[in-house]
């Protein structure tokens, strides 16, 4: 059964760095998400992204954050000054289309910024 | 905008008993309402979801309920076993877009 992928699974960070999180999504769908979780706390929304760009975003999904589908497999978010509460697992998710409804989630990247 | 609620935060049941996890929702118009598990460390997966033209779904030992009057939504496991510790989030995706709003999560312990 075909599975999100997502890349490192753990990084490290100093603050102030540029992270880029990687994800592959499910290579016949067409809606991608990302979502955080801060430990022991619930997954939050941060973006949507269909047909090359940005559907709706969050709050949380500010200016230091952005999406890209550099190619025709791989889904990133890059947060370019990362701050110390910026430390969670960042969650990517997929699904065939919207009336479909069923996400798909990645394995997780854990963001840890020192 | 869309806000979720669940109850309660932790469940302890023994082993073959029945466990129930509550949720509310805020917009009437959401219409999607998916059910995830989370075992540690882990993503989560899917167990079993509804849209808002059904009142219940069944799948073996798990099923879900939908009360759209009320704006709530029910996790039902019979027959629980240790393998369904995990949490538990409830989720509904508002009309306007496709994302998932989260509740809080419900840690489930089953004792043998």
């Amino acid at each position: 059964e075909p599975e999100v992928t997502q890349t490192p699974s753990h990084q490290v960070t100093q603050m102030g760095q540029e992270v880029i999180l990687r994800c592959v999504p499910i290579s016949n769908h067409l809606y991608f998400y990302w979502y955080r979780q801060i430990l022991g706390q619930k997954v939050e929304f941060l973006v949507s992204f269909y047909n090359n760009e940005i559907s709706e975003k969050s709050e949380i999904f500010d200016d230091q954050f952005s999406v890209e589908r550099p190619d025709g497999s791989n889904f990133t978010l890059k947060i370019r000054s990362t701050k110390l509460e910026d430390s969670a697992m960042y969650f990517c998710a997929s699904n065939r289309d919207a009336p479909s409804y069923e996400q798909y989630f990645g394995p997780g990247t854990r963001l840890t910024v020192t | 905008g869309e806000n979720v609620e669940q109850h309660p935060s932790t469940l302890s049941v023994q082993e073959g008993d029945s466990a129930v996890i509550k949720c509310t929702y805020s917009d009437s118009a959401s219409n999607y309402f998916p059910w995830y598990k989370q075992e540690l460390g882990k993503r989560p997966q899917l167990i079993i979801d509804i849209r808002s033209n059904v009142g219940e779904k069944k799948d073996q030992r798990i099923a879900v309920t939908l009360n759209k009057t009320a704006k709530h939504f029910s996790l039902h496991i019979t027959e629980t076993q240790p393998e369904d510790s995990a949490v538990y989030f409830c989720a509904a995706t508002p009309p306007y877009g496709n994302k998932l709003v989260f509740g809080a999560g419900t840690i489930l312990r089953v004792k043998s």
